[in-house]
């Protein structure tokens, strides 16, 4: 099946600074998302990215598709910004999405 | 709008009791999916469902789990007779399930401890 995998699996940043976070799957996708679980352990939608580029706020996510990539830009990074950053794509038969073991971020004041 | 409702938000079960985790997915979702997280881990897929039907349970252990989607009514997840090594954050996530838009959505999780 396929496989997600993320890097780096930790992260920490001093308030104010940029960062890119990475995830690689291993075979073609016809959509990928990002996600955020705050410390509180919500799960919040970031991005629904299968191809190109889209910004929301400080964040942007690119997903170049034909290489099996996508990353996650956080700049001027903020200390609610911290948690644990997944990405996920569906399996073949669409039922299910595929987790990567996610980035630990870590911002500081 | 509402976002997918789960119920509890914590659940405590003394093994061998059963736990009962319900979803309520957003308006309009017609297709639910639960997945559990443990500790320090990612996310793992259990099942899938649309009304009534189960399309997906590859996720889901064999044995004293069960999930259902009734037409009317949430989403419940059971787990019969808890150990100690169901104690995990069960999520559950809805998405439209039609279209190229397939973007699913999660609740906020119920948090089972069996002691």
């Amino acid at each position: 099946g396929i496989q997600v995998e993320q890097s780096p699996p930790d992260l920490i940043l001093q308030e104010g600074a940029n960062s890119t976070l990475r995830c690689n799957f291993s075979d073609s996708v016809n959509n990928l998302q990002w996600f955020h679980q705050n410390p509180w352990g919500q799960l919040i939608n970031l991005f629904y990215i299968p191809s190109g580029t889209k910004q929301n706020g400080r964040l942007s996510a690119t997903t170049v598709a034909t290489e099996r990539y996508s990353l996650l830009y956080i700049s001027s990074s903020q200390t609610t910004d911290s948690g644990v950053y997944f990405c996920a794509s569906p399996n073949q038969a669409g039922t299910a999405l595929i987790f990567g073991k996610g980035t630990t971020l870590s911002v500081s004041s | 709008n509402a976002g997918v409702m789960q119920n509890p938000r914590h659940l405590v079960r003394r093994r061998g009791q059963e736990a009962r985790l319900r979803c309520s997915p957003m308006k309009g979702h017609s297709h639910v999916y639960w997945y559990r997280q443990l500790p320090e881990e990612g996310l793992k897929f259990m099942v899938y469902l649309q009304k009534e039907n189960i399309i997906d349970e590859s996720g889901m252990p064999k044995e004293r789990f069960s999930a259902e989607f009734p037409k009317e009514g949430p989403s419940i997840l059971r787990i019969q007779q808890v150990v100690r090594g169901d104690s995990a954050a069960y999520f559950c996530a809805s998405s439209p399930g039609t279209g190229d838009r397939k973007e699913a959505f999660f609740g906020q999780g119920t948090r089972l401890t069996v002691v």
